[in-house]
């Protein structure tokens, strides 16, 4: 059963750099074909694809948001982290970590973590 | 960038309803498209990949169709626990991308 959950603060300030981490269990991140992915949602609104990573360590970031973003890997560890800079009050929101399958050429997002809520506030 | 877009962005139906949702897509993307289902509080959940292909465990009265630009999720007769917000997303290339949501309330 593969399981994922998100960690990190709940409260930042504004600028400040938020690191945010995805323990997961149930698969490995060096077995070929798997990826680890973050979506975020602000309240009330839509989900928003943030960043992804493959278990070849090919790193995608949503245009967008590419310079704030760094994905890593610790596959010993089994997470991923991804850490945003210069943390602004439009950045609040569940921020959600999700294993990436595949199949020949088509992906999709499953299963995803129950979430984290972080607050961007002075 | 590929946009999506889904309407209607909110429909009201009753119990036993036929419910149809449509995602368009800015350009082609095949069938690499997925769809999700998000009640209030949670975490989305797939029901349906590759635009047809039913996740193992997800009810058949949820169905999805169409390729290129334009696809359906239809659920073929709404009940109690489909209320909810519908995502599709776009899986074309090494860039993901979410529709709005529609929201399926109880009429």
């Amino acid at each position: 059963q593969i399981t994922l959950k998100e960690s990190g603060p709940m409260l930042v300030k504004p600028t400040q750099t938020l690191t945010l981490t995805c323990t997961f269990s149930g698969f490995s991140l060096s077995s070929t074909g798997v990826g680890v992915g973050w979506i975020r949602q602000p309240p009330g609104k839509a989900l928003e694809w943030l960043a992804l990573i493959y278990w070849d360590d090919d790193k995608r970031y949503s245009p967008s948001l590419k310079n704030r973003f760094t994905i890593t890997k610790d596959t010993s560890k089994n997470q991923v982290v991804l850490r945003m800079t210069n943390m602004d009050p439009v950045d609040t929101a569940t921020y959600y970590c999700a294993h990436l399958r595949w199949s020949g050429k088509f992906r999709w997002f499953d299963p995803w973590g129950q979430g984290t809520l972080v607050t961007v506030s002075s | 960038d590929i946009q999506l877009t889904q309407s209607p962005s909110f429909l009201s139906a009753s119990v036993g309803d036929r419910v149809t949702i449509t995602c368009r897509a800015s350009q082609g993307i095949s069938s690499y498209l997925a769809w999700y289902q998000q009640k209030p509080g949670k975490a989305p959940k797939l029901l349906i990949y590759a635009a047809s292909t039913l996740r193992g465990g997800v009810p058949s009265r949820f169905s999805g169709s169409g390729s290129g630009t334009e696809f359906t999720l239809t659920i073929s007769s709404l009940q109690p626990e489909d209320f909810a917000t519908y995502y599709c997303q776009q899986l074309n290339n090494y860039l993901f991308t979410f529709g709005p949501g529609t929201k399926v309330d109880i009429k």
